[in-house]
This record gives structure tokens, C-alpha cells and sequence, in this order.
């Protein structure tokens, strides 16, 4: 089993919906991230939170929106998402280090799928 | 552009015989990289990791070999076992948080 939550484990969304994607972890990690994975391909970096603020935004659309309320737990909000949008979403943590060199920890992910 | 690549994308192997995994980098300035095995269903799971002061880290059955010179990383298992298939990916970042992952390689045990 996985140190880290995501809920849920499958989501299936229309396009016009508002949803959200959780992910909690107990490890005492200050860092989280949002990775998306698409099939037969590598996680992709979306955000990355530091002490609970954003630090890192690959360009990610807008309908796409991140929120840290603790340094425990990390949301990801879902808005007119688009069919191509489909993917496994990935959320990890890791701890804060000198020089930031530290293992990611992954949860499970959520299957979303956006009709 | 920058990128962490894979020379295989599948690789079979007997029981009990050694597997070998490379990866390719192109970033001369990653100073971390690690070595993460993704199930089916699951997300990736840390195996291994080595910073760029090092060339060669062992860890239980697994060993990673960095050769900083011709920017090449290669996951070495020993007497692989059927629960050692996976995808197998490696991983680079450069001392801040933004990890970028390679393209992976299936591995697959033959019975």
C-alpha cells in the first residue's frame, strides 16, 4: 500500500462538469506534486508545491487549477476539461531537503475520463 | 530540448537470469537521478537513486551504474523474478524539485 491517498480511483466527467481530484499524505512532507500520465507514456510534471505554495506551474491550462490547503493535503480542480485531458493523475510528495535531492513518493492515481 | 531517454522499450528476460535497463540523459547538469518500477494499476514506486558525485549504488538485488561521461544510467537486477515486471523508468532532476522522467522500457519475465 501506497503512503500516499488519492481519491477517487476512477472518475468519469462530461466536459461542462466541476470536479475534483484529492490526494493526502502523513509522511511530513512539505513538497507535493500533480503529475498526469497518459498510456505507455512517462508521468508528466504538472505543479509542484513547496511549504504549501506553488512553486513550480509547467503551463498548465487553466481548466486545471491546484490549491495546497495544508502540507498535508492537495487538490487539484477540474473545469471544462477537454476529451485529450483523459489520463492518469499522479500525486507525490517528498520531503525538503538541504538540496532538494529526495525521492518522490506516488500514490496510486485517478483514471479520469473526460466524455 | 532537454530529455531522459531509453534505449529499449521492452526487454525479456529468463527467470532467474540478470537483467540490464539503460536510459540516456542529455542534460549535463542533472545531478540526481533515480530509478522508479510502475506496475499495472499502480503508481511509480522508488527503487533505487544515485547522485552525479557517484558512479555506482547497490541496494537489495538491484544496482544503478552512472557514467557521467557519455551521460548514460543503467538499472541492473539480479536474478530477476517474475514480480520484477514492470515498467522500469528512470529519472533525472538538477537539485531543485522539477523531476523529468524518461521514457520507460517494459520488462518482461519469462517463467
Amino acid at each position: 500500500d501506497t503512503e500516499v491517498t488519492q481519491t477517487p480511483k476512477h472518475l468519469v466527467m462530461g466536459m461542462t462538469n466541476k470536479k475534483s481530484l484529492k490526494c493526502e499524505q502523513h509522511m511530513g512532507h512539505r513538497a507535493m506534486y500533480w503529475y498526469k500520465q497518459k498510456a505507455k507514456k512517462p508521468p508528466e510534471l504538472m505543479f509542484v508545491y513547496s511549504y504549501e505554495k506553488l512553486s513550480i506551474n509547467e503551463s498548465v491550462p487553466s481548466r486545471f487549477s491546484p490549491e495546497c490547503p495544508n502540507s498535508s493535503l492537495l487538490n487539484l480542480h477540474l473545469h471544462a476539461l477537454q476529451p485529450e485531458d483523459s489520463a492518469l493523475y499522479l500525486c507525490a510528495s517528498s520531503p525538503l531537503g538541504e538540496d532538494y535531492n529526495s525521492p518522490l513518493h506516488f500514490g496510486n492515481g485517478t483514471r479520469l475520463t473526460v466524455t | 530540448g532537454e530529455s531522459v531517454g531509453l534505449h529499449l522499450p521492452t526487454l525479456s528476460v529468463q527467470e532467474g537470469d540478470n537483467s540490464i535497463i539503460n536510459c540516456a540523459y542529455s542534460n549535463s547538469a542533472s545531478d540526481y537521478f533515480i530509478w522508479y518500477k510502475q506496475e499495472s494499476g499502480k503508481g511509480p514506486q522508488f527503487i533505487i537513486d544515485i547522485r552525479s558525485n557517484m558512479d555506482k549504488r547497490q541496494g537489495q538485488r538491484v544496482t544503478v551504474l552512472l557514467n557521467k561521461t557519455v551521460k548514460h544510467l543503467s538499472l541492473q537486477i539480479a536474478a530477476t523474478q517474475p514480480g520484477d515486471s514492470a515498467v522500469y523508468f528512470c529519472a533525472e532532476s538538477r537539485g531543485y524539485q522539477k523531476v523529468t522522467f524518461g521514457t520507460g522500457t517494459k520488462l518482461q519475465v519469462i517463467p
